[in-house]
């Protein structure tokens, strides 16, 4: 594809309320990262996956949250039982390389409010 | 936590002028690499370094390495409004697949 993208965009959850966002990378990248961004400082590491494989899981703050790329393009992340410390931009990146230490191709994010 | 951290924190120029970033950085690394984010928008990457380069250049933007100190610095020259924006430096974790983000230098370039 042409980018990354993500949606929603935007999402107002209740606290309590799961969600689930939603990551297209771009077409072939076998590399993808999630971050998360609060406000005011630079992307936190959660998650990498290569192909479908989940690699690295270290950055995910609780077992609330779960991501998963069952067919090694799409990727989902979901938080459970949503906080209201879980408020934050959700980013998702795209590698075209093995081990994701090169250029990282970013999508504009998914904006979280929790009431 | 983050391992990256930028200074200045915020910086204010007029256009024309030149802005330079540092980041430190805390563990071994094999490259280095910095982004700008416009506000409310993605990450874009501008450069990336490898912890066997010393300097790199691309367009208006100079890169420094020095993995003795664990620092990095990012020169924009003859800075225009639209380099306003936050900067970020990123580094891998050797250990593993992490990519480590700074906290960011926030520029503002006057016209």
């Amino acid at each position: 594809g042409a980018g990354v993208s993500q949606s929603p965009r935007y999402k107002v959850a209740k606290r309590g309320q799961d969600v689930a966002l939603r990551c297209d990378p771009i077409s072939g990248h076998v590399s993808l990262f999630w971050y998360q961004q609060a406000l005011g400082q630079g992307p936190e590491f959660l998650t990498y996956f290569q192909n479908e494989a989940q690699l690295d899981k270290s950055g995910l703050p609780s077992d609330r949250f779960f991501a998963e790329r069952p067919e090694g393009s799409v990727s989902t992340l979901k938080i459970q039982r949503t906080q209201q410390e879980d408020s934050a931009v959700y980013l998702c990146a795209s590698s075209s390389t093995w081990s994701g230490l090169e250029t990282q191709y970013f999508g504009p994010g998914t904006r979280l409010l929790v009431l | 936590s983050q391992q990256g951290e930028e200074d200045p924190q915020a910086l204010s120029i007029q256009e024309g002028e030149n802005a330079t970033m540092n980041c430190s950085y805390k563990t071994s690394i094999n490259n280095l690499q910095w982004y700008r984010q416009n506000s409310g928008r993605g990450l874009v990457h501008l450069i990336l370094i490898r912890s066997n380069e010393r300097e790199k250049h691309s367009g208006r933007l100079r890169v420094t390495l020095d993995t003795s100190k664990k620092s990095s610095s990012l020169l924009i020259t003859a800075s225009r409004a639209a380099d306003t924006a936050s900067y970020f430096c990123a580094t891998d974790d050797t250990g593993g697949f992490k990519t480590i983000f700074g906290a960011g230098t926030r520029l503002f370039v006057k016209a």
